[in-house]
């Protein structure tokens, strides 16, 4: 495909199931980004990936949350036993190498948790 | 406590009319970046400014970097309903790998 792709696009779980969320970054892109953005926020930065590394995951909340990403492509955020304030809209980028590069952002996956 | 601060946080106004958001920071950034995000899509990058005092247009759209590289404009002349959206700045430390995003403008052109 020629964007960032998540799915799904939208997902309604109950609290304390863990849910996973995709994202299919821009092929080539080597620099992967997970961002979650609450109601009317603006982004919150979760971890960035450079290949199948993550060097900075400082953004995670908490140890529910995790993050893989394998063959250099296909990213996966993993959170467990999921509270509702868990709920919101997460986002994914991709650019080619990093740094100051354009990132390109899927349309998200909002999550909601009841 | 925010790194990046927006303002207004909300902006109605009717097509024709000028408009600037800001984006206010007491750190030093390497680069900002502005982005646009409409409902149900991921945010769209506009423009990179990486020069203090730099000072960069994209039809309609004026964007400036302070000259101490902590803060930034986004003006719009002649705003149109197009224009509506969710505006966005974005600044990355030297040496860090991610960007901090600002809280956000909401931008509503009234026809």
């Amino acid at each position: 495909g020629a964007g960032v792709s998540q799915s799904p696009s939208n997902k309604v779980t109950e609290k304390g199931k863990d849910v996973e969320l995709r994202c299919d970054p821009i092929s080539g892109h080597t620099a992967l980004y997970w961002y979650r953005q609450s109601l009317g926020q603006g982004l919150e930065f979760l971890i960035y990936f450079q290949g199948n590394s993550a060097p900075d995951k400082s953004g995670l909340p908490s140890d529910r949350f995790s993050a893989e990403r394998t063959g250099g492509s296909v990213s996966t955020l993993t959170i467990q036993r999921t509270q509702q304030e868990d709920s919101a809209v997460y986002l994914c980028a991709s650019t080619l190498t990093g740094g100051n590069q354009p990132q390109h952002f899927g349309d998200g996956t909002r999550l909601s948790i009841l | 406590t925010q790194l990046l601060e927006q303002s207004p946080q909300f902006l109605s106004i009717q097509e024709g009319e000028n408009l600037t958001v800001y984006c206010n920071s007491s750190s030093v950034f390497s680069s900002l970046q502005w982005y646009r995000q409409e409902p149900g899509e991921g945010p769209v990058l506009l423009v990179t400014v990486v020069t203090g005092g730099e000072v960069k247009k994209l039809k309609r759209l004026t964007f400036q970097f302070g000259d101490a590289r902590k803060d930034s404009s986004l003006h719009i002349t002649a705003a149109q309903p197009g224009d509506t959206g969710l505006y966005l700045c974005a600044a990355r430390q030297t040496g860090a790998n991610n960007l901090f995003f600002g809280t956000g403008t909401r931008l509503t052109v009234i026809p």
